[in-house]
């Protein structure tokens, strides 16, 4: 069964700082790494999707790696804003059976204070 | 285009009664999702369906029935709500491909006492 585990659970950084998110996986058998924000209160915003075959995938001030070898994922954050502050979700497709299922972590809630 | 969209937002529930929630998505996706989100657990998969008139078991399955009779829409059953139900519930969609993501409706906060 696919575990997904993220490290922290919690981070409070000051504005203008570098940071990464970790996601770890225990079953590299996926189709993809989904990294997802979530503000209080909402549903889920993609942010970005890796495929297996990949190693890294880059929007704005956002860069997600994988190494699927060592079931492995990180989500770098650039020159944080208050406005990144929300909970950071890591999901993997798994690609055993015929359905297309996530397995999420429990998320990384980050505050950027200003 | 709305995307997907849940109903109700909010509900109160007392024990052993029943409710369904709905979800409809307006992009012509096949595939589609129940999820339920506790704190600290991030999200579960409790159903999902593959296509129209198919439905399946996921993660957490006990408790819930859902049928997809249409293709834009996927509704979860409670018939007999326990305060362990209590959860934000949540919707989601895709189409055919490895390299799609899942669209997320805004979730249902379910209270059962």
């Amino acid at each position: 069964k696919q575990e997904v585990t993220q490290i922290p659970a919690a981070l409070s950084v000051p504005e203008g700082e570098n940071l990464v998110l970790n996601c770890s996986f225990t079953d590299s058998a996926i189709y993809n790494l989904q990294w997802f924000r979530q503000d209080p209160g909402k549903g889920l915003t993609s942010l970005l999707l890796i495929q297996s075959s990949q190693r890294e995938q880059t929007s704005g001030r956002l860069n997600a790696s994988l190494d699927k070898s060592s079931g492995r994922s990180t989500l770098y954050i650039a020159a944080s804003q208050p406005g990144d502050s929300a909970t950071y979700l890591c999901a993997v497709m798994g690609a055993r059976g015929s359905a297309r299922q996530l397995t999420f972590g429990s998320g990384t809630q980050l505050t950027v204070l200003p | 285009n709305a995307g997907v969209t849940q109903t109700p937002k909010f509900r109160v529930l007392k024990t052993g009664q029943s409710m369904t929630l709905l979800c409809a998505q307006d992009m012509n996706h096949e595939y589609m999702y129940w999820y339920r989100q506790d704190p600290g657990m991030g999200l579960r998969l409790i159903h999902y369906s593959v296509g129209e008139g198919t439905t399946a078991k996921g993660e957490v399955p006990d408790g819930y029935n859902v049928s997809r009779l249409k293709k834009q829409n996927f509704l979860l059953g409670l018939e007999s709500a326990a305060p362990s139900q209590t959860s934000v519930y949540f919707c989601a969609s895709n189409t055919w491909g490895r390299q799609e993501t899942q669209y997320f409706g805004p979730g249902t906060r379910l209270l059962v006492l």
